[in-house]
């Protein structure tokens, strides 16, 4: 089984520029999950899909960052303007299914190599 | 918003067990704890996930307390491989999101 894909793996750019990365989940994973990853702190969840709809987006700065997931399948993620703090991995993951009520189904999630971003 | 609290660094001797702990006091009962780690420019991997009982896999056991409060994933037999953050993580109720906080940096030494 393919693991979820990333890219670019490496990306940098200077502040006020745009950039986009892309993600191509596992195989029939219906939910998908974008991660920043500041270094030395944990992941922390930007966005979740599920299909190809938004289920929790209370994290993402909306004022620069987007992402969509049209045909539930792949997704991008573009910051636009980029900024200096901005700099970070972006960790794109996915997993079969949310939980269901009771929260008793768990999934795991599976994590690509992420996108490391640099921004000067 | 990490639910959990976790050493940030342990050394361990190569071939023997790594015992790393995780504090989770807060945990609510229909929540699962999940264990991941992150080998240097890796995205993470998961390693292994309980709810009450003691879970053992391929790759670590994980004890859970009986009051669920704590647990201890331990790698039986470490290699310098093992060398990585290891995160603790509470499966929020009803939406399969992860809080990860700063993880536990587990140095194998020869």
């Amino acid at each position: 089984e393919a693991g979820v894909a990333q890219s670019p793996r490496y990306k940098i750019i200077e502040k006020r520029q745009s950039v986009a990365f892309w993600c191509n989940p596992i195989s029939g994973h219906a939910t998908l999950y974008w991660y920043q990853q500041i270094l030395g702190q944990g992941p922390k969840l930007l966005i979740q899909f599920q299909n190809n709809g938004v289920v929790d987006d209370s994290q993402l700065p909306k004022d620069r960052f987007s992402a969509e997931r049209l045909k539930g399948v792949d997704s991008t993620l573009k910051i636009q303007p980029a900024k200096l703090e901005d700099s970070a991995v972006y960790l794109c993951a996915s997993s079969r299914n949310t939980g269901t009520s009771g929260g008793r189904y768990q999934e795991t999630q599976y994590f690509g190599p992420g996108t490391r971003l640099l921004v000067l | 918003d990490a639910k959990t609290t976790q050493p940030p660094s342990m050394d361990c001797a190569e071939g023997r067990a790594a015992n790393l702990p995780c504090n989770h006091s807060t945990i609510s009962g229909n929540e699962y704890v999940y264990w991941y780690r992150q080998i240097h420019s890796q995205g993470p991997q998961y390693i292994i996930h309980g709810l009450k009982n003691n879970e053992t896999n391929e790759m670590a056991s994980l004890i859970i307390t009986e009051d669920r409060k704590s647990s201890t994933l331990i790698l039986p037999h470490a290699t310098l491989r093992d060398t990585a953050v290891y995160y603790c993580i509470v499966r929020v109720y009803n939406f399969n999101k992860f809080y990860f906080g700063s993880g536990t940096k587990l140095n194998v030494k020869p």
